[in-house]
């Protein structure tokens, strides 16, 4: 059974400043992985999906990297701003089912 | 405007009661999906549909009820079965294919007084 961890589960930094965002996966079997945002009571926007044959995306200041073999992504979110205060959340879509294992997410506050 | 909507956005519910929250797309989607989500807590799957009369029960279907009649909706029921159904609820889509993006609706909050 796939599971995804997301760690920091919550994180604050001033704004300006560069950070990384982590998921790791234990089955490496997967179809592709996707990062979303979640504003506090929303539904989730898709930021970034990445396919199981490439090692990155990037979009404006995210770039999401994918390295399967060791289980792991990683959202990088340049020079921060406050309105990056959000929930990130990454899923995972696996081989063996149309379904989409979610990580707990990782909380950001960007001060001004 | 193309997207999916939820209805309502709050929903309050006594105990022994059931209740059916609203998932409609209007993507030509062929998947569509339900989750539960916890305060603090990642999305946990309840039930899928990959087409048309046919779905699937997810990790914590237990409580729940789906039907897809149509392709553009897929309601769910939360039982009286449900011990602690007070949670917010996701719907969201695809297209069939696995490499593409899975998009959400607004949410519903569902409260048990």
């Amino acid at each position: 059974k796939q599971e995804v961890t997301q760690i920091p589960a919550a994180l604050s930094v001033p704004e300006g400043e560069n950070l990384v965002l982590n998921c790791s996966f234990t089955d490496s079997a997967i179809y592709n992985l996707q990062w979303f945002r979640q504003d506090p009571g929303k539904g989730l926007t898709s930021l970034l999906l990445i396919q199981s044959s490439q090692r990155e995306q990037t979009s404006g200041r995210l770039n999401a990297s994918l390295d399967k073999s060791s289980g792991r992504s990683t959202l990088y979110i340049a020079a921060s701003q406050p309105g990056d205060s959000a929930t990130y959340l990454c899923a995972v879509r696996s081989t063996n089912a149309g379904k989409s294992t979610f990580g707990d997410g990782t909380t950001l506050t960007v001060k001004p | 405007d193309g997207g999916i909507t939820q209805s309502p956005k709050y929903l309050f519910r006594k105990e022994g009661q059931n209740v059916t929250l609203s998932c409609e797309q209007n993507l030509n989607h062929d998947a569509m999906y339900w989750y539960r989500q916890d305060p603090g807590q990642g999305l946990r799957l309840i039930y899928y549909s990959q087409i048309v009369n046919d779905f699937q029960k997810g990790d914590i279907a237990e409580g729940y009820s789906v039907s897809r009649e149509k392709k553009e909706s897929f309601p769910l029921t939360v039982t009286s079965a449900q011990k602690n159904p007070t949670a917010f609820y996701l719907c969201a889509s695809r297209r069939q294919a696995s490499t593409d993006t899975q998009y959400f609706g607004p949410g519903t909050r569902l409260t048990v007084l």
